[in-house]
């Protein structure tokens, strides 16, 4: 069974366009994330939600706005999709702050 | 300056050649440290990490790290590497203060490469 799953793994789209990226674990962990991965393999984190509440929100345009609807999903939805949008977003899940945190597979996302 | 520093971003070996991929943190980050492997076309998984105890940290795949406060460094070795290790590695560490441990902080990242 797959740890954490995400879906779309590819996402090709316009400029300008809505799209979202769906993220779910079935680990039972209480605490989610979403990274973003650039061309030069940099990752940085985005968001994350422990218990469904918002603890982390780095300086991430308001295009992007995460949502949990419960503790094992974390989704991602863009608006107005831009060029530099290109990226591959990695969701994880990890049962508390200092403890392994289990990475998706990754959507590469790429804007035309 | 940058919390978790990895010195070099590429590192090519040859197989069953011994490996070390360096990492340094300053003092924005805790002692809490982490080395995530990535290999191509997939998500992170973790190798190691050392969170207190021991200063030597024996993880997944033959790998290991020494945390050196003196020296602030975690770096990682193996003392035989296979071409299945080719692969990105990444350090990583939550910040000192805030509280704020659920966040990592990623070093770039550094490219091992094993060739037959």
């Amino acid at each position: 069974d797959t740890a954490v799953s995400q879906t779309p793994k590819y996402l090709v789209t316009q400029m300008g366009n809505d799209k979202s990226i769906k993220c779910e674990q079935n680990l039972g962990h209480d605490t989610m994330y979403w990274y973003k991965q650039d061309s030069k393999k940099f990752l940085k984190i985005m968001f994350s939600y422990n218990n469904k509440e918002l603890i982390i929100n780095e300086t991430v345009p308001n295009r992007f706005s995460p949502k949990s609807p419960d503790k094992a999903h974390l989704n991602l939805h863009i608006n107005s999709l831009e060029l530099g949008d290109s990226a591959v977003y990695f969701c994880a899940s990890s049962q508390s702050p200092l403890n392994e945190q289990f990475f998706g597979p990754g959507t590469r996302l790429t804007v035309l | 300056a940058q919390s978790v520093t990895q010195l070099d971003s590429q590192v090519p070996v040859f197989e069953e050649a011994p490996v070390e991929l360096r990492c340094n943190y300053s003092s924005s980050v805790s002692v809490y440290l982490f080395w995530y492997v990535q290999y191509p076309n997939q998500g992170l998984q973790l190798l190691l990490k050392y969170l207190s105890g021991s200063t030597l940290v024996k993880g997944i795949n033959g790998f290991e790290a020494e945390f050196n406060k003196s020296q602030t460094s975690f770096h990682l070795r193996k003392p035989s590497v296979h071409i299945s290790d080719t692969a990105e590695y990444f350090c990583a560490a939550p910040p000192r203060s805030g509280g704020s441990n659920y966040k990592l902080t990623f070093g770039k990242g550094t490219l091992l490469t094993v060739n037959p």
